[in-house]
């Protein structure tokens, strides 16, 4: 019973490389999210999907692009990061409701150091 | 960006006490307020979703109040037990779209 899965769990880079977080969930949800969370400001979105073969911005997108490979997964790419995107990287699923009325739920999280 | 305010940030409660804390969110467009309780090295996890003016839900010794009308909710512990150390967030969702915007927290230590 996986749930919501990400990859990294762990992650070093040097400013101005590139890596994409993988994201997958099984319990055939339709939205899936990308969050970071950031000391003193919560979880921020900085992508979403809500549904196959569409993706939205969030709150925080700058510097970040997302792929919505197929319904299970969503993958979030940093062209070429920096120090700022120093955080820890929350994704989340989300059941058809018609909206915003159903529980979401969060994978483990990747900490991703950049220096 | 819409506001979602929790207060307090803190707090530090004995062992066998109660506690509430609050969550104001705008009172227009509303359409879903979630509790979420967040463990240290874990992930959020699902409490409450409420969707209705005067919503009561209850889990346990955890329960939740709603006024969409005002624009809050508070979330109770009762008898609170050192496993409910955690930070609570809540999170507003608005009519036509899937996204939730979540406020900072509150962050509760038990008091053995």
């Amino acid at each position: 019973n996986a749930g919501v899965t990400q990859t990294p769990k762990f992650q070093v880079l040097k400013t101005g490389q590139s890596m994409t977080l993988q994201c997958a969930q099984d319990m055939n949800h339709n939205s899936m999210y990308w969050y970071r969370q950031d000391p003193g400001m919560g979880l921020r979105l900085i992508y979403y999907s809500a549904s196959e073969g569409t993706t939205d911005k969030g709150e925080v997108p700058n510097g970040y692009n997302v792929s919505r490979l197929n319904k299970r997964e969503f993958s979030l790419r940093l062209e070429s990061a920096a120090p700022s995107q120093t955080s820890v990287y929350f994704c989340a699923s989300m059941g058809f409701g018609g909206g915003s009325n159903q529980p979401q739920h969060f994978g483990d999280g990747t900490r991703l150091s950049i220096l | 960006i819409l506001n979602v305010e929790q207060s307090p940030q803190s707090l530090h409660v004995q062992e066998g006490d109660s506690t509430n804390f609050t969550c104001s969110f705008p009172s227009s467009n509303f359409y879903a307020l979630h509790w979420y309780r967040w463990e240290t090295a874990k992930s959020p996890e699902a409490l409450f979703v409420m969707t209705l003016n005067g919503d009561e839900k209850k889990k346990g010794r955890i329960s939740a109040t709603l006024n969409t009308k005002e624009g809050y909710s508070y979330l109770y512990i009762k008898g609170s037990q050192p496993e409910d150390s955690a930070t609570y967030l809540c999170a507003f969702g608005s009519f036509g779209n899937e996204k939730l915007t979540f406020g900072t927290g509150t962050r509760l230590t038990i008091i053995p």
